[in-house]
C-alpha cells in the first residue's frame, strides 16, 4: 500500500528566507510524485510533479523538488519565500496504473513572517 | 485555461438526507475522481471513474455513496443518507491520460447537521 509522510505539521519562515518541506513516501515501484498547494478556502493547485527522468524538477512559483529514490523522499524547496507562499502544502504519491489514485500526506502549513 | 468546476460551493443538509455534489471536469479528460478532506485531516481518496465505470474505490466509499456521469460533461457524487461524519470538503479531480497529473476543483464544503 502506498503512503506519504510529511514530518513537519507547521513551519514558520521569514520572508526572503529559504524553505524546505520534507516528504517521504512508501511505494513498491517507481511512483508518480506531486506537490500541491492549498490556500485557505481554496482547492488544490499543482506545484510540480515527478514521473521519470531528471530527479530535480522545477515547478511554478519558483518551487523545485528533488526525487531521491534511495531515501524515498521528494522534498520541496524554494530559495526565497514571499508572503504569498503562506499556505498548506501537500505531498502526494500516485500509482503508475490506470486508476492512479493519489495518496496524500498530512500536509505542512507554512507561515511567513514579515 | 480550462478548469474543473464544482457546485455548490457549500451545502448544508440534515442528517439522513440525500445530497448530490456536482462536478464538471475538464472537457477532454477521461479519468475522474472524488476525494474528501475532513477539517484538519489529510485529503482522502474516495473513488476513481473511467470509461463509465468505477475503476477503484476506497473503504470509505460504501453503499451510501454512488457516482455517475449522467451526460458528457457532469460527474456527480451522491450520498444517499448523510451522516454527521460525512461533513467534509469534497474535491473532484480529472486527468486526461494515464501519465498526466490530476486537476482539482475548488471543492464543495458539505455540512451535515
Amino acid at each position: 500500500a502506498q503512503s506519504v509522510t510529511q514530518p513537519d505539521i507547521h513551519i514558520t519562515v521569514s520572508e526572503g528566507a529559504s524553505l524546505e518541506l520534507r516528504c517521504n513516501y512508501s511505494y513498491g515501484a517507481t511512483p508518480y510524485l506531486f506537490w500541491y498547494v492549498q490556500s485557505p478556502g481554496q482547492g488544490l493547485q499543482l506545484l510540480l510533479k515527478y514521473f521519470s527522468g531528471d530527479t530535480l524538477v522545477q515547478g511554478i512559483k519558483g518551487f523545485e523538488a528533488e526525487f531521491k529514490r534511495s531515501q524515498s523522499s521528494f522534498n520541496l524547496r524554494k530559495p526565497s519565500v514571499h508572503w504569498s507562499d503562506a499556505a498548506e502544502y501537500f505531498c502526494a504519491v500516485g500509482a503508475q496504473a490506470a486508476g492512479n489514485k493519489l495518496t496524500f500526506g498530512g500536509g505542512t502549513r507554512v507561515l511567513v513572517k514579515p | 485555461e480550462p478548469e474543473v468546476t464544482q457546485t455548490p460551493s457549500h451545502q448544508v443538509t440534515q442528517m439522513g438526507q440525500e445530497v448530490i455534489l456536482r462536478c464538471v471536469p475538464i472537457s477532454n479528460h477521461l479519468y475522474f475522481y472524488w476525494y474528501r478532506q475532513i477539517l484538519g485531516q489529510k485529503v482522502e481518496f474516495l473513488v476513481s471513474f473511467y470509461n463509465n465505470e468505477i475503476s477503484e474505490k476506497s473503504e470509505i466509499f460504501d453503499d451510501q455513496f454512488s457516482v455517475e456521469r449522467p451526460d458528457g460533461s457532469n460527474f456527480t457524487l451522491k450520498i444517499r443518507s448523510t451522516k454527521l461524519e460525512d461533513s467534509a470538503m469534497y474535491f473532484c479531480a480529472s486527468r486526461e491520460g494515464v501519465a498526466d497529473e490530476q486537476f482539482f476543483g475548488p471543492g464543495t464544503r458539505l455540512t451535515v447537521l
